[in-house]
């Protein structure tokens, strides 16, 4: 299965960052999907899960921000995260859970969030 | 939350000698079931993360048996036997027991 994130890579603080991840090569219903970010230089901060549209759970630190869905028509988990500051730049990964942990990671995407 | 701590920070190894990685979390990462919930990932230069080892001491599919975890409930490590170049990196582990799910601070491994 392959992943490749996609979206801009400059938002404007206080507008709303959406990204898109393309599942490739698998079928998205077989598994769990999540978002994963990493500020420039430093660690990983693991944003959310959809494990089905009515079981998602989001970092309590980011919940009232973020959103995440799954689009199973085009094989596509989309995150949107609203309110945006510079605190939110960051690389930002689109990852696949088979179990209860990440399993294979799409290649990132940068984000810069930047007037 | 839970908070996982690494140590060292980083690591220089000669090419041929082992690595040891420690990881040691804030609360137990016992599952009923009895599996440790605990992973390690290496994130290359440019790359994204790639899973070596989870619950604790399983290796990902295609992960050389250079590599060995260990350790229950809060202590961990990571062992690196043999270092080769293509080991270098940053090390991360991971607990998937509760959310949020968090990750170590990370351990870059170089070569001398």
């Amino acid at each position: 299965v392959q992943l490749q994130e996609s979206g801009p890579g400059l938002v404007r603080p206080s507008e709303t960052l959406s990204l898109t991840c393309t599942v490739s090569g698998g079928s998205i219903r077989d598994y769990y999907w999540s978002w994963i970010r990493q500020p420039a230089g430093t660690g990983l901060e693991w944003i959310g899960l959809f494990y089905a549209t009515e079981s998602i759970i989001y970092n309590p630190s980011l919940k009232s921000r973020v959103t995440i869905s799954v689009d199973a028509s085009k094989s596509q988990v989309s995150l949107n995260l609203n309110s945006v500051t510079a605190a939110d730049t960051a690389l930002y990964y689109c990852a696949r859970f088979t179990t209860a942990w990440p399993d294979s990671w799409g290649q990132g995407i940068l984000v810069t969030v930047s007037s | 939350d839970t908070v996982l701590t690494q140590s060292p920070l980083s690591l220089s190894v000669t090419p041929g000698e082992s690595a040891s990685i420690s990881c040691r979390s804030s609360q137990s990462l016992l599952h009923s079931n009895g599996y440790n919930y605990l992973n390690w990932y290496l994130q290359r230069p440019g790359q994204s993360p790639q899973l070596l080892i989870y619950l604790v001491s399983d290796r990902a599919s295609g992960v050389p048996d250079r590599f060995s975890g260990s350790g229950s409930g809060t202590d961990f490590s990571l062992k690196i036997s043999r270092v080769e170049a293509e080991d270098v990196g940053v090390y991360y582990c991971m607990q998937a027991l509760r959310t949020p799910l968090t990750f170590g601070g990370g351990t870059k491994v170089e070569i001398k």
